[in-house]
């Protein structure tokens, strides 16, 4: 079946530093991959639509300037948390919509500890 | 707008019992629904989903949920609980099969020997 892999599956960054957090279809084309954010015991919260080729559409409540969203190409949409902090802590979670296909796949997630 | 309620953050039962894992949805338009599983440090896993027609819906690992628009519900059921069922499971709704989803809190399901 469709894989969506992301990479890396753990990152511990120090505080003020950039990470980046990719999210690769790797056996299909998704012109639309969405990003999750899901804080400890509690339920994911979508940040933004990546579409590719265009810019991410973020949802309320979302910087867009510190979660910067790029979808280059049709298999890749990376996350960057810029001058990370502690409260971005979190688990990263990426989902893409395969192309002429109704249905959407989820990746492994990406643990985020800042420290 | 869109959004999902699950009633009991924990559920436990016992090996060979029942799992009813509650779900109930707000929705304005037709809703998409979908329950996913997810095992500790993984990601999500699809277990079944409704868009349209029957409204019982079979998944995969003997679960199955059904839609009832009159109560605005969508549980998760399994008749024989077993060992490896021990997740968090998350109840969400859409818009369409292909859209952004909102979910539920999540109901971490223990099962006991």
């Amino acid at each position: 079946g469709a894989v969506v892999s992301q990479h890396p599956s753990w990152v511990i960054c120090k505080s003020g530093t950039s990470v980046k957090i990719e999210c690769r279809s790797l056996d299909f084309q998704a012109t639309t991959m969405f990003w999750y954010r899901q804080f400890p015991k509690q339920s994911l919260m979508l940040m933004a639509t990546s579409n590719e080729g265009s810019k991410a559409t973020y949802e309320q409540g979302v910087e867009k300037d510190k979660f910067l969203i790029n979808h280059a190409s049709l298999t890749l949409s990376t996350l960057t948390v810029t001058s990370a902090h502690p409260e971005d802590s979190s688990f990263y979670i990426c989902s893409a919509r395969e192309v002429g296909r109704n249905t959407i796949y989820f990746g492994e997630g990406s643990w985020l500890t800042v420290v | 707008a869109q959004s999902v309620t699950q009633l009991g953050s924990h559920v436990s039962v016992s090996e060979g019992a029942l799992v009813l894992l509650r779900c109930n949805y707000s929705s304005s338009v037709p809703p998409y629904l979908f329950w996913y599983v997810q095992y500790p440090n993984q990601g999500l896993q699809l277990l079944l989903k409704y868009t349209t027609g029957a409204t019982l819906v079979k998944g995969i690992n003997g679960f199955e949920a059904e839609f009832k628009k009159s109560e605005t519900s969508f549980h998760l059921t399994k008749p024989s609980a077993h060992m490896s069922d021990a997740a968090e499971y998350f109840c969400a709704v859409s818009e369409s099969n292909t859209d952004k989803l909102i979910f539920g809190t999540g109901t971490r399901l223990q099962v006991f020997p």
